[in-house]
């Protein structure tokens, strides 16, 4: 079957740097995609890996590891307002995504 | 740019009626929108695909004739959800997907939808 995991909550302190972890187990991929996701609103885009490596924008950055299945998400200079869910989701050889269930972070002044 | 627009906003309807959803991308054409269901503290749980012009796919478990899509236009699907029962309150998503594109999904608002 299909999985996603990555862990259910993280806390972190104002101005840290904190890291999300993401492994899966797909039927194949086509790309991994992280959202930030606000209580009782919609899924916002952050980032887009297809090829191993690290991929920087802004205080976000995403490392992609295909050969090991494994995705990071790294927040930098965390403010209040990154306190929110992040989805992992990678797309299958059918160009669907499947969805981690997310991973809420806490941010502490 | 690749906006998408859900509407209403929230909605709050008694057991048994039944809800229309609107979700429209305003800047761009989408060939395939995707429909899905979340519940508090859970992930995006994908209900439907729909392509413009045919019949929508539907997930496993979801019933296609409880929850009608029409994708009538590459601007509009909209998904209605028929004698809505208290089990069906829920936080309905839709995304889109550029025409000719298969990466990123741009997601809609959302709906919140309260079944009394």
């Amino acid at each position: 079957g299909q999985n996603i995991d990555q862990p259910t909550e993280m806390t972190a302190t104002e101005g840290a740097i904190v890291q999300i972890n993401c492994t899966y187990q797909t039927s194949g991929f086509n790309g991994l995609f992280w959202y930030q996701q606000h209580a009782g609103e919609a899924p916002t885009f952050l980032s887009y890996n297809v090829l191993d490596g690290l991929e920087e924008k802004g205080r976000f950055s995403s490392f992609l590891s295909r050969s090991k299945g494994y995705s990071y998400l790294l927040l930098k200079e965390l403010q209040m307002k990154d306190s929110a869910s992040y989805l992992c989701a990678v797309m299958d050889s059918n160009y669907q995504l499947i969805w981690g269930a997310g991973t809420k972070l806490i941010i502490k002044p | 740019g690749a906006v998408v627009s859900q509407h209403p906003s929230w909605v709050i309807c008694k057991s048994g009626t039944s809800v229309k959803i609107e979700c429209r991308s305003l800047d761009f054409q989408a060939t395939t929108m995707f429909w899905y269901r979340q519940f508090p503290k859970q992930s995006l749980m994908l209900m439907a695909t729909s392509n413009e012009g045919s019949k929508a796919t539907y997930e496993q478990g979801v019933e296609k004739d409880k929850f009608l899509i029409n994708h009538a236009s590459l601007t509009l699907s909209t998904l209605t959800v028929t004698s809505a029962h208290p089990e069906d309150s829920s936080f309905y998503i839709c995304s889109a997907r550029w025409q000719g594109s298969t990466e990123q999904q741009y997601f809609g608002p959302g709906t919140r939808l309260t079944v009394t």
